[in-house]
């Protein structure tokens, strides 16, 4: 079974809302990330947030990490319509480089 | 900057048949991956090469197999195709630094549909 659970499944804002998903996991990760997907499309990197530390920001983007939940939350703030894409939790476990990937939530930006 | 480079983009075979899926990991990353992903669902892990050697194995179906060249890049053929293998396959590359593979760089995605 999959590493990651995301939630919600899918996520309908208004443009300048912020969008808040939660991605929780099983085992002891090396580091957590997250990826967004435009329809079709290729995975974009957009933040690594390793196990020793508890938030990260990037740009609009603020993800922070319980490890002792075993969960992320990943908060995108003033969204865009250019928001729009789906984005997946992935974990990188301990000396196992292959991501596990969760089920994504779907997020609409509407303008 | 050079980024991961797919060909096939995209690729329809009929049921039965082989099919040969490339990628072009960012010069000197160390690390290549595939993943598969299935319509309305999220990657799944097929395969990895650490410097040319098979490091990694996922929910890779015997029917497929994988190499990394001399050059680094990697192939992914697949025989017997059959309708369930319709998918988005995605090759990521990374460098392995001490503290884990880090940040992965996707390419674009070969979608292989299978009539």
């Amino acid at each position: 079974s999959q590493q990651g659970e995301e939630d919600p499944q899918a996520l309908s804002i208004q443009e300048g809302e912020n969008a808040t998903m939660n991605c929780s996991y099983k085992t002891s990760i090396n580091n957590l990330q997250w990826y967004r997907q435009n329809s079709g499309r290729g995975l974009v990197h957009l933040i690594l947030i390793r196990s020793n530390e508890r938030e990260k920001h990037s740009g609009r983007l603020r993800v922070t990490l319980d490890t002792s939940k075993k969960s992320s939350s990943l908060l995108i703030t003033a969204s865009r319509a250019a928001d729009t894409a789906s984005y997946f939790c992935a974990t990188e476990l301990p000396n196992d480089y292959k991501l596990s990937f969760g089920a994504g939530t779907t997020v609409t930006v509407r303008a | 900057a050079a980024g991961v480079i797919q060909s096939p983009r995209h690729l329809i075979k009929e049921k039965r048949e082989t099919a040969t899926l490339k990628c072009y990991p960012i010069p000197r990353h160390d690390t290549v991956y595939w993943y598969q992903q299935g319509p309305g669902q999220d990657p799944q892990f097929l395969i990895s090469f650490y410097e040319k050697m098979q490091s990694d194995k996922g929910s890779i179906p015997d029917r497929f197999s994988a190499q990394q060249f001399s050059d680094y890049h990697s192939e992914l053929n697949m025989s017997s195709l059959e309708l369930g293998d319709s998918a988005l396959y995605f090759c990521a590359s990374s460098l392995v630094k001490r503290q884990g593979a880090g940040e992965q760089f996707f390419g674009p995605g070969t979608r292989l549909t299978v009539l």
